[in-house]
């Protein structure tokens, strides 16, 4: 299965912007690029999907470059409530949804 | 909208016997629901796919008669675990779709089950 590469973890303090970047080398052209955030016990909540350069929503951006091998999620102004994981999820056109391992982001105060 | 529930949201059972957990989309019709397993500390781990009116379409190495999988409706889906094991333990999530896979994937609270 295609799994995406992410940072294990970052650390971040309240007020910045975070920037987490995750690799898919592999993405097939009808791939579809979602990042999720998931809270301990609980199921993963959606923040995001793009195929190409650059979305934006209330919450966050999601830079995509030409070559789409790669993917940024911008959370601006984080705040100690955004602490989670952060997984970045390549939907393939084969009907498999595979998630990397996350990124554990931790926002100090 | 797009509200997924699960129910039971915790469960401890005994060694041998079978859980089903039910997993339903409370505001929409989902054409695709999934099922995950997820241990502590870990990536969710994709188990089966499942589309409504047909059999689930199982992730290498899970064992389809030990997890049975039923998605009678556009709004349910049910995953059974048959003969828990305490190795069976572990956070069962569900997701539904709309539009297939590439669509947006809305998850369930997740069900904690616990094997004595």
């Amino acid at each position: 299965l295609a799994k995406t590469t992410q940072p294990i973890s970052m650390d971040s303090y309240e007020g910045q912007e975070v920037n987490i970047t995750c690799s898919h080398n592999n993405i097939a052209t009808n791939d579809y690029i979602t990042w999720y955030q998931q809270f301990p016990s609980q199921g993963p909540r959606f923040i995001i999907q793009g195929y190409k350069t650059k979305v934006t929503n209330e919450v966050a951006s999601l830079f995509i470059p030409a070559d789409r091998k790669s993917s940024t999620l911008s959370l601006p102004r984080v705040s100690l409530s955004d602490t989670a994981v952060y997984y970045c999820l390549r939907s393939t056109n084969a009907g498999k949804s595979t998630f990397g391992d996350g990124t554990t982001l931790t926002v100090k105060p | 909208g797009a509200v997924v529930s699960q129910h039971p949201s915790r469960v401890i059972c005994k060694s041998g016997t079978s859980v089903k957990i039910e997993c339903r989309s409370l505001d929409f019709q989902a054409t695709t629901m999934f099922w995950y397993r997820q241990f502590p500390k870990q990536s969710l781990m994709l188990m089966a796919t499942s589309n409504e009116g047909s059999k689930a379409t199982y992730e290498q190495g899970v064992e389809k008669d030990k997890f049975l999988i039923n998605h009678a409706s556009l709004t349910l889906s049910t995953l059974t675990v048959t003969s828990a094991h305490p190795e069976d333990s572990s956070f069962y999530i569900c997701s539904a779709s709309v539009g297939g896979n590439r669509g947006e994937q809305y998850f369930g609270p997740g069900t904690r089950l616990t094997v004595t």
